[in-house]
């Protein structure tokens, strides 16, 4: 059973567009969201996070939103930019620390 | 230093050898893992060293054998391999003992079972 999910594989957006990757979770006790960038043949980077505590976190050119009632979580990317694309994972965690992952959304920024 | 050094970056074995993958950070973080990756889908773990002791093993075969020789190096020692074990294998440390969240990963060995 999927306990988070990015249910669009795939999304392409123009350069200097707006970028919005959503992710759903089922788990009411996840209280920690973060979001990944992968390019391909390299590790994951860390990108944004944030606590249940809050409904908006903010960085630059990334910013993410949760919506706890609904369980989603969206990440903006303004404006986006050709360097952006890449894989994008969406990943939540509860007490044990331990982080469930979604199945990415490939992100192609085109020129 | 921000960085998860790993090698090699490549790595080729046939299914008799033994070979072993290496990672190394100097960020004073009291966590590292193992992960592996296959094309297209996200990370699996297989195991977390919290303050230089195994604490989760995520039912790996016994062919994958860790090692945290101290709190800057994790070693993944690798043994009889079958052809599926081919993937990206990736390390990962972080501050806390207890949890990896915001770790911060490797670049990965690019490992290759023939």
């Amino acid at each position: 059973d999927q306990q988070v999910k990015q249910n669009s594989p795939s999304l392409s957006v123009q350069e200097g567009r707006i970028s919005i990757l959503n992710c759903d979770y089922t788990n009411s006790m996840f209280d920690y969201f973060l979001w990944y960038k992968k390019y391909p043949a390299e590790g994951p980077t860390f990108l944004i996070s944030i606590s249940s505590i809050k409904d908006k976190n903010e960085d630059g050119r990334f910013t993410v939103f949760l919506n706890k009632s609904a369980k989603h979580l969206s990440l903006h990317i303004v404006p986006s930019q050709p360097g952006d694309s890449a894989v994008y994972f969406c990943a939540a965690t509860g007490n044990n620390r331990k982080l469930i992952w979604g199945l990415g959304t490939s992100l192609a920024v085109n020129p | 230093d921000t960085e998860v050094t790993q090698t090699p970056k490549h790595l080729v074995m046939g299914m008799t050898n033994k070979k072993s993958l290496k990672c190394e950070q100097h960020m004073g973080h009291r966590a590292m893992y193992w992960y592996k990756q296959k094309a297209k889908k996200p990370p699996e773990l297989m195991f977390v060293y919290s303050y230089e002791k195994l604490s989760i093993n995520e039912s790996v075969p016994s062919r994958f054998s860790p090692e945290c020789p101290n709190s800057s190096l994790l070693n993944l020692h690798l043994h009889a391999l079958q052809p599926e074990d081919s993937a990206l294998y990736l390390c990962a440390s972080s501050q806390s003992g207890g949890g990896d969240t915001e770790a911060f990963f490797g670049q990965g060995t690019r490992l290759t079972v023939v």
